[in-house]
């Protein structure tokens, strides 16, 4: 079945620094999304990326989809507070319904 | 206007018992699910709903039954409580890319279950 990791689990950083977390499938994916959950929340959609080796950004965040559209990353400038919070990408290989990765936890230390 | 909403947002019951909790959209989506969120933060799809019709039934036992009376709902209703059970439920809800949507999951508050 499909299998899905990021790394890390879990990053804690000072305000200001840069974070980063990865999204590896087993298989080639047809499309892959991003989502944010706040703590207590629920999760948020941020971006869906298709195209192979795709860059696309929001503001502080960047994203990338492989060339080989077997994995991501999101790539965050300058943490601020605010970006605290659990980051999952969500897979999908064609024809197949999303899969959530187990989400890597960021804490911003002010 | 919230567009997925869930009911109730919090649950507390004993072992045995029957729960349902129901979820509405009103984003017009045509598929729906439900998500088991457990303490370890994992989100785990359990049933989707397309036009009513289930398409996706993951490994979850027989006593969560989730019904469908139209589009803009999809209920779960969960027999015989187990302690295993305790979790964060979401429902969530989109629109197919080939059917004009984004395929983006636009999820409810939460609902959280806990078996004492």
């Amino acid at each position: 079945g499909q299998q899905v990791m990021q790394i890390p689990q879990y990053q804690h950083v000072q305000e200001g620094e840069d974070f980063t977390t990865y999204c590896n499938s087993s298989t080639t994916l047809s499309n892959i999304q991003w989502y944010k959950q706040r703590p207590g929340g629920h999760p948020v959609f941020l971006i869906q990326l298709v195209k192979s080796g795709e860059v696309k950004k929001q503001k502080r965040l960047t994203f990338q989809f492989g060339e080989a559209k077997k994995n991501s990353s999101l790539h965050i400038t300058a943490t601020q507070t605010t970006d605290v919070g659990t980051y999952f990408c969500a897979v999908r290989n064609y024809g197949q319904n999303f899969v959530f990765g187990p989400g890597t936890r960021l804490s911003v230390l002010p | 206007d919230t567009a997925v909403s869930q009911t109730p947002k919090y649950l507390v019951t004993q072992m045995g018992n029957d729960k349902s909790i129901k979820c509405e959209q009103n984003l017009g989506h045509d598929t729906m699910y439900w998500y088991k969120q457990d303490s370890k933060k994992f989100l785990k799809i359990m049933f989707s709903y397309n036009n009513k019709e289930l398409i996706i039934n993951e490994t979850v036992p027989n006593r969560f039954s989730p019904k469908s009376p139209d589009k803009a709902h999809l209920n779960l209703h969960i027999n015989s409580l187990e302690l295993g059970d305790s979790a964060v439920y979401f429902c969530a809800s989109s629109q197919n890319r080939g059917r004009g949507g984004t395929g983006e999951l636009f999820f409810g508050e939460g609902s959280r279950l806990t078996v004492l």
